[in-house]
């Protein structure tokens, strides 16, 4: 089946503006993560929700950072007024639930670039 | 807050090798580990998972052991190949359902 989703799969933008980047999980998926990696760093975890509920906001780097979850599925991450060190490669996992035994699937991950 | 590390960050080997990447984490305790492997410019491909109750996973030629005690995991390669080339990454799950990942092992498997 298909997997998990990500647009745009690249975006350059000017400081200061606002983004929105789009996670479409695997059908079924009810947990969704998002994660931030920076050149030469790990990845970050960042916030994930199980159903549309986000339990646990406390990796989003600053509240300039956002993400939603609608109906189950769709999720977007928004970052207002984008600054140089947002720039980074944003990946998106969904798993079947978020107990133990679950897998998480990562899309291709969507490039974020500020000039 | 849980810190993982992966030794070593570069790897280089002839094909056929046999290898191993090593993950260490410092809370011992985890629900599972995971390995995961990144192609460039690509999303993450998971590879094994580990329960914290297991010892090891097999699948092909990877075996993935975890010692939770001593909050270690490494991951086995049996005669490598030249698609084995990517950067390999252990993921812990701790409380919180959160993931905390190292930063992988760039691994080049030499024709």
């Amino acid at each position: 089946g298909a997997g998990v989703s990500q647009s745009p799969s690249n975006k350059v933008t000017e400081k200061g503006k606002d983004v929105e980047l789009r996670c479409d999980p695997i059908s079924g998926h009810t947990a969704l993560y998002w994660y931030r990696q920076s050149l030469g760093q790990g990845l970050e975890f960042l916030i994930y929700f199980q159903g549309n509920s986000a339990p646990d906001k406390s990796g989003l780097p600053s509240d300039r950072f956002s993400a939603e979850r609608t109906g189950g599925s769709v999720s977007t991450l928004t970052i207002q007024r984008t600054q140089q060190e947002d720039s980074a490669v944003y990946l998106c996992a969904s798993s079947l639930a978020t107990g133990s035994p679950y897998e998480q699937y990562f899309g291709p991950g969507t490039r974020l670039t500020v000039t | 807050k849980q810190e993982v590390t992966q030794i070593p960050a570069a790897l280089s080997v002839p094909e056929g090798e046999n290898l191993v990447l090593n993950c260490s984490f410092t809370d011992s305790a985890i629900y599972n580990l995971q390995w995961f492997r990144q192609d460039p410019g690509k999303g993450l491909t998971s590879l094994l998972l580990i329960q914290s109750s297991q010892r090891e996973q097999t699948s092909g030629r990877l075996n993935a052991s975890l010692d939770k005690s001593s909050g270690r995991s490494t991951l086995y390669i049996a005669a490598s190949q030249p698609g084995d080339s990517a950067t390999y990454l252990c993921a812990v799950r701790s409380t919180g359902n959160q993931f905390y990942f190292g930063t992988g092992t760039s691994l080049t498997v030499i024709p």
